[in-house]
């Protein structure tokens, strides 16, 4: 059963870089098909997309965030990363990763998600 | 990108009643829609995919429907354990967007 756990600094200072990790444990990141998300939600606020990115490398961001994010994957690890440059105090929130995965009609949902990691931004 | 709209934001409900949530999509996103339920301090779970599908596990009173750009998810009888905030999430075209939520509350 594959498991997902996040890791990574919980307080980043403004201006800096939050750099988070996702290692995946009983199942090979290399799974076909299955893309790797990140996903944020901000203090009693709804759910944000910020991205994901295949076992090949080939990438996804949204494009609200894009000129600020990069994923990396490290399949000899089993894991992925999130780095996220500049950050300020919007960017306080939980930090969830997630494996989307295809269904029928290759409709992809996120069905095995980390417990979260919460990231504060401040000096 | 595509927006995701909910309805009602939140609801107050007792156990056995039917529930009925509502999700529309801002364009066509065929049957490209997730379902999921989060509890307080918790990740989502998954509960439906690809509009009807659901999840291996998930309790058979949970039922999703709809295509194109409007989604019901029903839950035929409340129980204590689905009182919690549940979302619908496209995944037609990126990036992918998730509705604000519908809170389901005690009655």
């Amino acid at each position: 059963q594959v498991q997902l756990q996040e890791s990574g600094p919980g307080l980043v200072k403004p201006s800096q870089t939050l750099s988070l990790t996702c290692t995946v444990s009983g199942g090979s990141i290399n799974s076909d098909g299955s893309y790797w998300s990140w996903i944020r939600q901000h203090p009693g606020k709804g759910l944000e997309w910020l991205g994901h990115i295949y076992y090949s490398g080939s990438t996804h961001y949204n494009p609200s965030l894009r000129s600020r994010v990069t994923m990396s994957v490290d399949t000899s690890k089993n894991q992925f990363s999130l780095k996220l440059n500049s950050v300020t105090a919007a960017d306080m929130a939980v930090y969830y990763c997630a494996r989307g995965r295809p269904f029928v009609y290759s409709s992809y949902g996120m069905d095995v998600w980390g417990q979260g990691t919460t990231v504060t931004v401040s000096s | 990108d595509i927006q995701m709209t909910q309805s009602p934001s939140s609801l107050s409900a007792s156990v056995g009643d039917r529930v009925t949530i509502t999700c529309r999509a801002s364009q066509s996103i065929s049957i490209y829609l997730n379902w999921y339920q989060q509890k307080p301090g918790k990740a989502p779970y998954l509960l439906i995919s690809a509009a009807t599908n659901l999840q291996s596990g998930v309790p058979s009173r949970f039922s999703g429907s709809g295509s194109g750009t409007d989604f019901t998810l029903t839950i035929s009888s409340l129980q204590p354990e689905d009182f919690a905030t549940y979302y619908c999430q496209q995944s037609f075209s990126i990036p992918w967007t998730f509705g604000p939520g519908t809170k389901v509350e005690i009655k």
